[in-house]
Parts: structure tokens; sequence; C-alpha cells
């Protein structure tokens, strides 16, 4: 039962334009919302977090937005930069877990 | 200095067999963390400890056993392995509530079972 999902398993963006990012939740009692970033290679990094009483933060270049009547989580990335590129998982928790998307690998072409 | 670091990187074993990774941490988190990434890429929990307690125990078979000799170890202990069993591990950790700062992540162990 996937209870977070991206459907958008990938994405290209050309350098300096805007990247969007999607996430769709099923579980309303979600309370907060985090994006992670990874790396090849590497661990998913923490890049930014949303309480679900609130519907946007941003930090930067990263924006993320929340929509809970559509369920919808996204993450604006302005302006887009080829060391974006990478991987972004959003997350949502409610209880004491985390609930993981299945990714979105995002190029940015210079 | 790594902060959550995993051993070994890479594993790859046969089928039966029994093996361990290990995870250690040095930023002083409470608790700890073992995701699975399946092949769907999917970030699924399998287990937590907090101050020594299991506090998360998802439908894991037992062939899983998470080991914690301290508060900045958690080790992941499995028996029998199987096929299914082939995926990347990723070790976490968390303080204060990771819904502010998220956790941190090792950089993984990708086990093959062969």
């Amino acid at each position: 039962d996937q209870q977070v999902k991206q459907n958008s398993p990938s994405l290209s963006v050309q350098e300096g334009r805007i990247s969007i990012l999607n996430c769709d939740y099923t579980n309303s009692m979600f309370d907060y919302f985090l994006w992670y970033k990874k790396y090849p290679a590497e661990g998913p990094t923490f890049l930014i977090s949303i309480s679900s009483i609130k519907d946007k933060n941003e930090d930067g270049r990263f924006t993320v937005f929340l929509n809970k009547s559509a369920k919808h989580l996204s993450l604006h990335i302005v302006p887009s930069q080829p060391g974006d590129s990478a991987v972004y998982f959003c997350a949502a928790f409610t209880g004491n877990q985390f609930y993981f998307g299945t990714g979105t690998s995002l190029t940015v072409i210079p | 200095d790594t902060a959550v670091s995993q051993t070994p990187k890479y594993l790859v074993t046969q089928m039966g067999n029994d093996k361990s990774i290990k995870c250690e941490q040095n930023l002083g988190h409470d608790t700890m963390y073992w995701y699975k990434q399946d092949s769907k890429k999917f970030l699924k929990i399998m287990f937590s400890y907090n101050n020594k307690e299991l506090i998360i125990n998802e439908t894991v078979p037992n062939r899983f056993s998470p080991k914690s000799p301290d508060k900045a170890h958690l080790n992941l202990h499995i028996n029998s392995l199987e096929l299914g069993d082939s995926a990347v591990y990723f070790c976490a950790s968390s303080q204060d509530g990771p819904v502010n700062y998220g956790y941190t992540f090792g950089s993984g162990t990708r086990l093959t079972v062969v």
C-alpha cells in the first residue's frame, strides 16, 4: 500500500529554468512532509520540510508547496543548476514513521 | 568525518548464508533506523531503535534482527539469506524529532544474494 507517490520517475530541465517535482499522498493524517535529495552511491540528504498547517515553505532556491485538499505536494527549484541533478524523494510523516515516495530523477542540462 | 557510516558498501553472498551490516553514527542522535530500498526504489522502514529499545518493527521476517550494542551503533543481522533480500539497505539516525531536520542517512549497503 503505497501512501506516497511520485508519478514522474524522471524530469529534465534546462539550467536556469524552474524545476517542479510533484508528490501525491493518500493519508490525510500526515503531519509533516519532507523532501530528500540523493546522489548516486550516497544516502538521501534532507532538503526542506513543511508542516501540514502551512501551505508554503521557502529556503533559498527551494520552495515546497502543500495543497491539502488535493493531497498534493510539490518542490520548486529556481533557478535550476547542474548540481541539482539528483534523485528527489518526498516523504510524509505520521505517528512515528515516515512513508517515502519512489523518487524522481532530475537532470539539469547545462 | 562521516556522520552515519555503513559497512560494507557492497555485499555479495549466496542463498542460505548469514550476514551482518554495521552502522555507526557520530552525531549523538538518540534514534537509529534501518530502511530497505527495493528494486522499485521504494524506501521502507524496517526497524528503529531509541535508547536501546526497539520502537518500530514493521512486518519484517524474523530472519532480520537489529542489534544495538550502544546508542551510536545499530547493526543488522540477516540469517538464511534469500534471493528476495537483494536490495539497498540504508541506516539513518535522527534527534529531537525527525520532522524538523529529517534523518541523516548512511550511504547504503547494496546486498546481492545469488
